[in-house]
């Protein structure tokens, strides 16, 4: 079946430090990759996608190139926020016939500093 | 365009209890799925409907039903509440159920506690 593997957490950064927060998948033919942020006391939003291979989601300064060689969707910043504080879920869906739902990692709890 | 929105925000049952948790989804998005978080987990889906009907399933008991009205809301509603099933419930709606890619948009979620 499908699965989704995300770095162990937490991880605590100090403000203006680069972030990588590595996610790998196994799934069966194509499926599109998700990154997710959840803040405290909220639901999860949707941070950036790509839906084929070589495809690169990009939002509020984070980058996720989705490598199919490697069977990867890892998460970069350049420079981190206090405010980005929160959970990430890296997740995936369509695949296996499996259109309908998102399977997700465990989540990376990420503290940014001041 | 308004987004998703679930009640009650909380909700604390005893075991054996019945729950009806309930979703309003974005407007013009048929697609309604449910997803199970447990404290410091990733979410795991229930199920999904599709304009009414339900469209798939994950690995949950059938004490776990849901319905999905033509007015974009819909109801996750759990029997014989269990202590394992305390949890931060989240639906989430798309447009269509047919893409993959289609992205789906979680509301805020209901933290249900048996006890």
């Amino acid at each position: 079946g499908n699965s989704v593997t995300q770095m162990e957490g937490p991880v605590t950064l100090s403000e203006e430090a680069f972030l990588t927060i590595n996610c790998t998948y196994t799934a069966t033919g194509y499926p599109s990759l998700f990154w997710y942020v959840q803040y405290p006391g909220e639901g999860l939003q949707l941070l950036l996608k790509a839906t084929k291979a070589d495809d690169k989601g990009s939002n509020k300064g984070f980058e996720a190139t989705y490598r199919k060689e490697t069977t990867s969707f890892h998460l970069e910043k350049g420079s981190v926020q206090v405010s980005d504080s929160a959970v990430y879920f890296c997740a995936l869906s369509g695949s296996g016939g499996s259109n309908y739902k998102l399977t997700f990692g465990k989540g990376t709890l990420l503290t940014v500093n001041p | 365009e308004t987004g998703v929105t679930q009640s009650p925000t909380h909700l604390i049952k005893t075991r054996g209890q019945q729950v009806t948790l309930r979703c309003s989804s974005q407007s013009g998005h048929n697609t309604v799925s449910w997803y199970q978080q447990a404290l410091g987990q990733g979410p795991q889906f229930i199920f999904q409907y599709y304009r009414e009907e339900e469209n798939g399933r994950g690995n949950f008991p059938p004490r776990f039903s849901g319905l999905q009205f033509p007015n974009y809301s819909s109801e996750l509603n759990v029997n014989a509440l269990e202590l394992d099933d305390s949890a931060l419930y989240l639906c989430a709606s798309s447009l269509d159920v047919s893409g993959a890619t289609d992205t789906q948009y979680f509301g805020p979620g209901t933290r249900l506690t048996v006890l």
